[in-house]
């Protein structure tokens, strides 16, 4: 079975412009998460999406939306582009996405760079 | 909220034990998890211990919790130079029922030959 995926691999962009990533998770699982990993950090909670919708959000402006297709893969926008907005972006899959424990299913990321 | 904290570097021999430390807040947390990232990619979920366990051994891989101390940590047996990546410890931030891991900056492991 086919892991995670995320398109592009990299993207570089100008600041002020808008940008879309896509996951596609693994065959089956119907939640996707998105995470913000910046250069030397640990990945930062953004978005997460079950059965299409929205279950948590995390501490991001309203430049970064997403949302979540029927067939459970996922986009992320990012509105007016910031230097600060430079990072490896992760989508996790997972079977479930509320209660207890799950295991998250990491793809490879997508390295955004705003010049 | 809850905030993870770990050494940035750790540095061994081929063949020693590698240690990894973590200090969690969250005293309600039921598990922690312990990911690894390769250079270039994303997230492998390692391990994981339950809260109600003091050890779970899985192979060359040993996890203590000291729930007293919020402290948990990563004992690696053996390491290999294929060992040597970013490890970073989480835990689940439980508000709004969606239990999303909150992670640490992680630890770079450097395994010398």
């Amino acid at each position: 079975d086919a892991g995670v995926t995320q398109s592009p691999t990299h993207l570089i962009k100008t600041r002020g412009q808008q940008v879309t990533l896509r996951c596609s998770p693994i065959s089956g699982h119907k939640s996707v998460s998105w995470y913000q990993q910046v250069l030397g950090q640990g990945p930062q909670f953004i978005f997460q999406y079950y059965e299409k919708e929205e279950r948590g959000r995390g501490n991001f402006p309203d430049r970064f939306s997403a949302r979540q297709f029927p067939n459970y893969s996922s986009e992320l926008n990012v509105n007016a582009l910031l230097l600060g907005d430079s990072a490896l972006y992760l989508c996790a899959s997972s079977l479930s996405g509320q209660g207890g424990f799950y295991e998250q299913y990491f793809g490879p990321g997508t390295r955004l760079t705003v010049t | 909220g809850e905030d993870v904290e770990q050494s940035l570097f750790l540095s061994v021999r081929e063949g020693d034990s590698s240690v990894i430390n973590c200090t969690y807040t969250d005293s309600s947390s039921t598990y922690l998890y312990w990911y690894k990232q390769e250079p270039g990619a994303g997230l492998q979920l390692l391990t994981y211990i339950f809260s109600n366990m003091d050890m779970k051994q899985d192979q060359r891989l040993t996890v203590l919790l000291n729930k007293k101390d919020k402290h948990l940590s990563l004992r690696i047996a053996d390491t290999q130079t294929g060992d040597s990546a970013i490890y970073f410890c989480a835990e689940p931030d439980a508000s709004g029922g969606s239990y999303i891991p909150t992670f640490g900056r992680g630890t770079s492991l450097i395994v010398h030959p």
